[in-house]
């Protein structure tokens, strides 16, 4: 079936290093890959997405690569700071427009 | 522009009630969906829809349903509550042509 998982399940960093956050996922046909960022007791917040046509996209501080070969999708934070603190999750959105989200992973940035 | 608007933001039901989770967006978006989140867990989806009149299920349907009949409203209806269903229950929406989703702020469901 569908899914979408997660290497790490949690990932500690010092503020000011940089973030990778992996992500597996199974489905070769989806066509968009998105990464998303939840604060504890909000919804998800989209932070950047990828086409499957596309191999590395860049957003402000953010980068994401999609390697179609291994079916590997990383989320790239440069500069970390204390409110990246967060969970982060991919999402693939298969053929027909359903979006299957991974577990997640919880990023905590130490000062 | 309001968003995605969820109704009530927190709701206890007794084993065996039925209720309906309100979702509404100003934004004319076509595609919405319904995720559950338990605890420590990722999103799941229940039920999605294409557009107005159009629905289908997700990953976890059993126990919802759901209908479309305009483009901004997207209701999920419990029909006969099981404490399993005990979670957080999200809305999303976006347009046609957009790949991200837009969520609301969450349902908090608790089934005693």
């Amino acid at each position: 079936g569908e899914s979408v998982g997660l290497h790490l399940p949690t990932l500690s960093v010092q503020e000011g290093d940089n973030s990778i956050i992996n992500c597996a996922y199974s489905n070769s046909a989806s066509d968009y890959f998105i990464w998303y960022k939840q604060e504890s007791g909000k919804g998800p917040q989209f932070i950047i997405d990828i086409r499957s046509n596309m191999d590395k996209r860049q957003g402000q501080r953010v980068t994401v690569l999609l390697n179609k070969t291994v079916k590997h999708l990383s989320l790239q934070i440069a500069a970390t700071q204390p409110g990246d603190s967060a969970v982060y999750f991919c999402a693939e959105r298969t053929p027909g427009g359903k979006l299957i989200f991974g577990q997640g992973t919880e990023l905590s940035v130490k000062p | 522009n309001a968003g995605v608007t969820q109704t009530p933001k927190f709701q206890v039901l007794k084993t065996g009630q039925s209720m309906t989770l309100q979702c509404a967006q100003d934004m004319n978006h076509e595609y919405m969906s319904w995720y559950r989140q338990d605890p420590g867990m990722g999103l799941r989806l229940i039920h999605y829809s294409v557009g107005a009149g159009i629905t289908d299920q997700g990953e976890v349907p059993n126990g919802y349903n759901v209908s479309r009949s305009t483009t901004e409203d997207f209701p999920l209806r419990l029909l006969s509550a099981a404490p399993s269903q005990t979670s957080v229950y999200f809305c999303a929406s976006r347009p046609q042509g957009g790949s991200g989703y837009t969520f609301g702020s969450g349902t908090r469901l608790t089934v005693v």
